[in-house]
């Protein structure tokens, strides 16, 4: 199985700060990376795929970036929003999701 | 636009079993996968299972391997999961997801869970 490793687990940020989460792949991927937004008690929202491809509907602020085993989401200039846990997730071999980053507000 | 509409939640015993459905509305259902993940209270997101209604075959990850059931009924555009000897770590909410291929001429096409139903709350509970 492919395990998707997720960092860090939680982190605080203020309205405006850029942030940035990384996904570690067990093996190489190339770019089938998904990343998605949870609010709680939503279901996920799917923001970034095929690693750097921004969903549509979703801010331009959202970037993601990566290939083969490492993979990064970046949010620039946070809004209220965004505070949320994301998740990465594998699509190259079955699937498998990251544990989770948890943004919370500063 | 897709939608995906969930049955009602579920209280069971352990030991029991539990259908959860997924109805499929403003799109084509039979080309597209649906995979199921559920949410345990505080937990993050596992990823059980996978399903193409077109071709329906499943694939079936290892946690609950034996135990989970997916099907799919063209007809009525509905997705169903199964899952057998229910234990309280089975308490969860879980989600259907349309599981489609990127719009991009790279083959094989990398695959993205775009609509997602609402979730259905399952209590494993004596």
């Amino acid at each position: 199985d492919i395990q998707m490793t997720q960092s860090p687990s939680s982190l605080s940020a203020s309205v405006g700060d850029r942030v940035s989460i990384t996904c570690r792949a067990s093996e190489n991927i190339s770019k089938f990376v998904n990343w998605y937004q949870q609010k709680p008690g939503g279901a996920p929202k799917l923001v970034i795929y095929a690693a750097s491809i921004l969903q549509r509907g979703v801010p331009s602020r959202f970037s993601g970036r990566g290939s083969g085993t490492e993979f990064t989401l970046t949010i620039s200039n946070l809004q209220p929003e965004d505070f949320a846990t994301y998740y990465c997730q594998q699509s190259h071999t079955d699937r498998t999701f990251g544990q989770g980053t948890k943004v919370e507000i500063k | 636009q897709v939608r995906l509409v969930q049955s009602g939640p579920e209280v069971k015993k352990p030991g029991s079993s539990v259908r959860v459905s997924c109805t499929s509305s403003g799109g084509t259902f039979s080309t597209y996968s649906i995979s199921w993940v559920r949410q345990a209270p505080g937990q993050g997101l596992e990823w059980m299972g996978r399903i193409t209604p077109i071709f329906g075959d499943a694939s079936y990850a290892q946690s609950v391997q034996g135990r989970l059931t997916l099907t799919a009924d063209e007809s009525t555009a509905t997705a169903f999961l199964e899952l057998t000897s229910l234990r309280s770590e089975d308490t969860a909410v879980y989600y259907c997801a349309r599981d489609a291929p990127a719009d991009m001429p790279q083959v094989p096409a990398p695959y993205h869970m775009d609509v997602w139903g609402e979730g259905t709350t399952v209590t494993v509970s004596s």
